[in-house]
C-alpha cells in the first residue's frame, strides 16, 4: 500500500497521560498536514511541514502539542498531559506542493479516546 | 480570518433528484478542493478547482469556482444511493467547511 499510512488507528488514554502518534506520508511528498476532526465537523488544521520545517501552527496547538519531521519523511505529533477535551480524530495528509496545486492525500486516522 | 461556509449542512434527497452545495469563503483564494468522506473512513479527494470559472465533472458530480463571488458550488445529478456521504469544500489548502452530510434515499 502505497497511501498515507497512521498509527495507532486507535488509542485509549487516561486524562494526564502522553500519547503520540505517527503519520508516514507518501514518499515522494514533501508536504505532510496534522488536523483535529471531532463528530460532525470538518478537519481543522494543527500545523504543516514542508519537508522537515514546520511551517504553521494552528492557535488551537496549545503547548502540549507538539509535532516532529525530523528527516522530512514520517513525522509524529504529541500530546502531554491530556485532557478529555483531546478526544478527537487526529489526520494526517500528505502533498506533494507545486505552486498552482496542492492535492492532499489523508490517511485513515487515528482516535484518540481520553477518559 | 478566513472563514468557510457551507450549506446546507444537512440534506436528505430522493433518488433522481438534482440538487446544489454551496461553499462559501471569506478571502481571497486561488485553490479550492472538494472532499468526500464515508462515515467512520478518512478524506477523498473529489476536484481540484485552480481558477475562476472552472469546472470539473465526474460522474454526477460536477463542481465550479467563482473566485470573485468566493463561491464554489458542488451539484448532484440524478442521485444515487452511493452518493451518500459527507461533502467538505476547503480553501488556501487547509480550511474546510463544517461539511454537508448528504442522504440520498431510494
Amino acid at each position: 500500500d502505497t497511501g498515507v499510512s497512521q498509527d495507532p488507528r486507535h488509542k485509549i488514554t487516561k486524562r494526564g497521560q502522553n500519547v503520540t502518534f505517527r503519520c508516514d506520508p507518501i514518499s515522494e511528498h514533501n508536504r505532510l498536514y496534522w488536523y483535529r476532526q471531532t463528530l460532525g465537523q470538518g478537519p481543522e488544521f494543527l500545523t504543516y511541514f514542508q519537508n522537515e520545517a514546520q511551517l504553521e501552527k494552528s492557535r488551537l496547538l496549545s503547548d502540549r502539542f507538539s509535532a516532529e519531521r525530523p528527516k522530512g519523511s514520517f513525522s509524529t505529533l504529541e500530546i502531554q498531559r491530556t485532557e478529555q477535551g483531546d478526544s478527537a480524530m487526529y489526520l494526517c495528509a500528505s502533498s506533494l506542493f507545486l505552486r498552482v496545486y496542492n492535492e492532499q492525500f489523508f490517511g485513515p486516522g487515528t482516535r484518540l479516546t481520553v477518559l | 480570518e478566513l472563514k468557510v461556509e457551507q450549506n446546507p449542512l444537512f440534506l436528505s434527497m430522493q433518488e433522481g433528484k438534482n440538487y446544489t452545495i454551496y461553499c462559501n469563503y471569506s478571502t481571497t483564494s486561488d485553490r479550492l478542493y472538494w472532499y468526500r468522506q464515508d462515515p467512520g473512513k478518512s478524506l477523498e479527494s473529489l476536484f481540484v478547482l485552480l481558477s475562476n470559472g472552472a469546472v470539473k465533472q465526474e460522474g454526477r458530480l460536477m463542481a465550479s469556482l467563482d473566485t470573485k463571488a468566493r463561491l464554489s458550488t458542488l451539484h448532484i445529478t440524478a442521485a444515487v444511493h452511493d452518493l451518500s456521504a459527507t461533502y467538505f469544500c476547503a480553501v488556501n489548502d487547509m480550511r474546510f467547511g463544517a461539511g454537508t452530510r448528504l442522504t440520498v434515499k431510494p
